[in-house]
């Protein structure tokens, strides 16, 4: 399995809704990246995860909140999110110990968030 | 801190032209550098990668050199397809470190007509 799946590939939400977004990957990868990207624009980086650990925060607002229950999966959970935060949302992920010849990052289809 | 600067785009080719897309980067140490291709309505896949000076990545008859005296890392292909029709993010990641952030130049639009 070389493939990074994140669910659900679409999602409408009110600004009052809680939400979900999953991601999944059996690669054996050990770190997993959240990412923001706008339409025309390259993806920015939200969250990472080291070993189950949340490495790095890019002053992300607390109306996401992710989470990394298992080395598997990833999470990203939404509440009271602005009509602004309409994006693609792409999880990836990586070994966190490289070679030469590894450490690319392995990304998924994306879940495409409009928030009305 | 660390920068990925691309060609303007977008760039608009016939199929079986050359194309190049220029990559240049700003960055301390040996950074890690990738060519990213993002098809309509889909994720990123990693087109192709080097990890350290004068190192040829190569995929899918795509090819880039990394650079070191000229900090850059310009994407070829000798004859492009229609299939070829999307957006190239360079990127690089920071030297020393071996997961983290990606850094994304701003993306190129290649359109390839029949």
């Amino acid at each position: 399995d070389t493939e990074v799946t994140q669910t659900p590939k679409h999602l409408v939400m009110g600004m009052t809704n809680k939400k979900s977004l999953k991601c999944e990957q059996h690669m054996g990868h050990r770190a997993m990246y959240w990412y923001k990207q706008k339409a025309k624009k390259p993806p920015e980086l939200m969250f990472v995860y080291s070993y189950e650990k949340l490495s790095i925060n890019e002053s992300v607002p607390s109306r996401f909140s992710p989470e990394c229950p298992n080395s598997s999966l990833l999470n990203l959970h939404l509440h009271a999110l602005q009509p602004e935060d309409s994006a693609l949302y792409l999880c990836a992920s990586s070994q966190v110990r490289t070679t030469g010849r590894t450490g690319g990052y392995t990304f998924g289809s994306g879940t495409r968030l409009t928030v009305v | 801190g660390d920068s990925v600067t691309q060609m303007e785009g977008p760039v608009t080719l016939s199929e079986e032209a050359f194309l190049t897309i220029n990559c240049t980067y700003t960055a301390t140490g040996y950074p890690s550098l990738f060519w990213y291709v993002q098809y309509p309505g889909e994720g990123l896949q990693l087109l192709l990668k080097a990890t350290k000076a004068d190192d040829k990545g190569s995929n899918k008859g795509f090819e880039a050199t990394y650079r070191k005296e000229t900090t850059s890392f310009h994407l070829e292909k000798g004859s492009v397809q229609v299939s070829d029709s999307a957006v190239y993010f360079c990127a690089l990641r920071a030297g020393g470190t071996s997961y983290g952030k990606l850094t994304f130049g701003q993306g190129t639009i290649l359109t390839v007509h029949p």
